[in-house]
């Protein structure tokens, strides 16, 4: 069974902390990406990586950075969290070929910045 | 640019009727993809159903079909038979060959089925 897991389910943080957030693939996917849902905005893009090491900045990445070390694991960094990056975050990986290919999300974080 | 645009924030509709979901479209480039996507209450994201530019069907998978009009830039996603289970938020989205796996997504409709 495929499987995308995020390190948190929930997480609070205070205004100016660094924060991670962790996604895990099992499936061998090239690309991961980074969305932030917010109500009426539906997903947006933060980042994605389609290689190890390799980064592509999404449509809002101002205030976030990346990480991708290894091919199953991409981590999403809060440099000095704010309370405008309260939301919930999702994770997703997919396949590069194959136009018909979906993404596979996980679960979400639901971040709270105080 | 690419867009996707879905106009309903919300429906309600009696269990076992059929529903459809608005989605419009925009973009310039001549191959594409259209995805469906549930999220329920618990947050997971649930693909349901894809639907290429240059397919000549419309995509079916079980109570799930995808009304492909390509001219008219629409793809609404048509549930038959609904069940209390299909009460969920409800996403389209597009990807585009040279958008490098990237989805856009609309802003979503939330779905009630009432018993």
């Amino acid at each position: 069974d495929v499987k995308v897991t995020q390190s948190s389910r929930y997480l609070v943080k205070r205004t100016g902390e660094k924060v991670f957030l962790e996604c895990v693939q099992d499936m061998d996917h090239e690309n991961m990406f980074w969305y932030r849902q917010d109500p009426g905005l539906g997903l947006r893009l933060i980042y994605f990586s389609y290689d190890v090491k390799m980064k592509e900045k999404g449509d809002i990445p101002e205030g976030y950075s990346v990480s991708r070390e290894k091919k199953e694991r991409f981590s999403l960094i809060l440099e000095s969290a704010s309370t405008n990056q309260t939301s919930m975050y999702l994770c997703a990986s997919s396949f590069t070929l194959g136009q018909s290919h979906e993404q596979y999300f996980g679960p979400g974080t639901r971040l709270t910045v105080t | 640019a690419q867009k996707i645009t879905q106009t309903q924030p919300g429906m309600f509709v009696q269990e076992k009727e059929a529903v459809t979901l608005d989605c419009t479209y925009d973009t310039s480039d001549p191959s594409y993809g259209l995805f469906w996507y549930k999220q329920p209450s618990s947050g997971e994201m649930i693909f349901l159903i894809y639907q290429g530019s240059y397919d000549q069907q419309n995509a079916t998978e079980g109570r799930y079909s995808l009304n492909f009009q390509k001219a008219r830039k629409s793809a609404n996603l048509v549930i038959s038979a609904s069940q209390l289970g299909d009460s969920a938020m409800y996403f389209c989205a597009m990807r585009s060959v040279q958008g490098a796996q990237k989805l856009v997504f609309g802003q979503g409709t939330r779905l009630t089925i009432n018993p």
